[in-house]
């Protein structure tokens, strides 16, 4: 079976504060992708990272960083120096390697950052 | 370059009634896919369109439907409405991607939020 878990329902932490968010994934295929997406207020779900499950390094982009561990099938996210606008519902997404096209999220993870 | 478009933004039907959501992708995408996001329920795959047609259906009744146009937009009908179908609908696209159709990353759109009463 294929799910992905994130396991906090809402974070809340106060600006500056650096803050994690769990995702844990099960899949059968030796062959997937993981992704991770914010969903503010508005609704719109932005991208943010992708990572395919033969490439273990772990990427840092400004005050983003994401660390996968295929061992544990972890595939975590990391604000540092957490800003106001960082508060939003976080998305993990798992797909397969086939070509079945559908993304398979977590139920989301709601960071509230207050000033 | 314009990002997924979505219209109407906002529609409300009352049960029974049929829905039509629409979607635009990002220029020179090739797929579409619609997403359901019902409160307590989650992001739910409902339909994957590639090249005009239907490439893969999540576990919804059949009065989910739509269509891929030429242009590569597409339409998400939801026939005889109930209650429960009240929720924010998503639209993503993607390019073909090297390894073929459905492989690449989505992106999406901003949703159409649709009440039934």
């Amino acid at each position: 079976a294929q799910k992905v878990t994130q396991a906090q329902t809402e974070i809340s932490v106060v600006e500056k504060e650096d803050v994690t968010l769990d995702c844990v994934y099960e899949t059968r295929d030796t062959t997937y992708y993981l992704f991770w997406y914010k969903q503010p207020p508005s609704g719109e779900l932005v991208f943010l990272i992708r990572r395919n499950s033969f490439d273990e390094q772990n990427e840092i982009s400004g005050r983003y960083s994401w660390n996968f561990q295929k061992s544990t099938s972890s595939f975590n996210f990391t604000i540092t120096a957490s800003q106001v606008v960082d508060s939003a519902v976080y998305f993990c997404a798992l797909r397969n390697g086939g070509s079945q096209g559908n993304l398979i999220f977590g139920k989301g993870t709601k960071l509230s950052v207050k000033p | 370059e314009a990002g997924v478009t979505q219209s109407p933004t906002h529609l409300i039907k009352t049960r029974g009634q049929q829905a039509t959501l629409r979607c635009s992708p990002i220029s020179g995408h090739t797929s579409v896919y619609w997403y359901q996001q019902a409160l307590g329920l989650g992001l739910q795959f409902l339909l994957w369109y590639d090249e005009g047609e239907e490439r893969n259906r999540g576990n919804f009744p059949p009065r989910f439907s739509g269509r891929q146009f030429p242009n590569y937009s597409s339409e998400l009908n939801v026939n005889a409405l109930e209650l429960e179908d009240s929720a924010l609908y998503l639209c993503a696209s993607s390019p073909a991607g090297l390894a073929g159709p459905g492989t690449d990353t989505q992106y999406f759109g901003p949703g159409t939020r649709l009440t039934v009463l």
